[in-house]
């Protein structure tokens, strides 16, 4: 089945850093991937939408200034997480839905965040 | 009411026993559903699509009333590999494929 990496797993970082996280789709091309984030013992909440080629479409409440998405190839879309904060601290994870986009989602690993 | 709602658990169950969850959705055009299956700090892994009536798939049934807008998953005979939280999903409302989450369903299967 179609495969989604996403790198790092996890990572610590420093409060006021930044931290980019790299989701790749290994063997189809996605033109849409999705970044999720979920806090513990809560439900998986959709950030935003990632576009090949164009700007990104953010969910309410969820600062593109501060979690900044790039998707400049149709396998590769980055996450960076900017002056981090230990509210940030989160599990992030992307997906994609390999065509036809009625097929299942395909996730990344996912990365463990902790900003201290 | 929320997009995707489901049974709150924990479900604690003995190994063996048959275990039912249960989950509402609230957009009446969505025509696919997911059961996702998450370990502990892992990312979910599809379990079963839902696309018609319900379909089965070894021990797990899956059901969909869309009526009711209503969702089911049935494990029979629970294994102690079957602990894990229970994710029911549902197509966002958006054009481009994103997908609604349930808070999922925790299942402990115990010796």
């Amino acid at each position: 089945g179609a495969v989604v990496s996403q790198h790092p797993s996890w990572v610590i970082c420093k409060s006021g850093t930044s931290v980019k996280i790299e989701c790749r789709s290994l063997d189809f091309q996605a033109t849409t991937m999705f970044w999720y984030r979920q806090f513990p013992k809560q439900s998986l909440m959709l950030m935003a939408t990632s576009n090949e080629g164009s700007k990104a479409t953010y969910e309410q409440g969820v600062e593109k200034d501060k979690f900044l998405i790039n998707h400049a190839s149709l396998t590769l879309s980055t996450l960076t997480v900017t002056s981090a904060h230990p509210e940030d601290s989160s599990f992030y994870i992307c997906s994609a839905r390999a065509p036809p986009m009625n097929t299942e989602a395909f996730f990344g690993q996912g990365t463990r965040l902790t900003v201290v | 009411r929320k997009e995707v709602e489901q049974d709150p658990g924990p479900f604690n169950v003995p190994e063996g026993a048959t275990v039912a969850f249960n989950c509402t959705y609230s957009n009446s055009a969505s025509q696919s559903f997911f059961w996702y299956r998450q370990d502990c700090r892992k990312e979910p892994k599809l379990l079963m699509s839902v696309y018609s009536s319900g379909n089965e798939d070894g021990r797990f049934t899956a059901q969909l009333n869309r009526a009711s807008q209503y969702i089911s998953l049935l494990i029979r005979d629970s294994k102690l590999s079957d602990s894990a939280t229970y994710l029911c999903v549902a197509p966002g409302g958006g054009s481009q494929g994103n997908l609604i989450f349930g808070k999922g369903t925790k299942l402990s299967v115990k010796p």
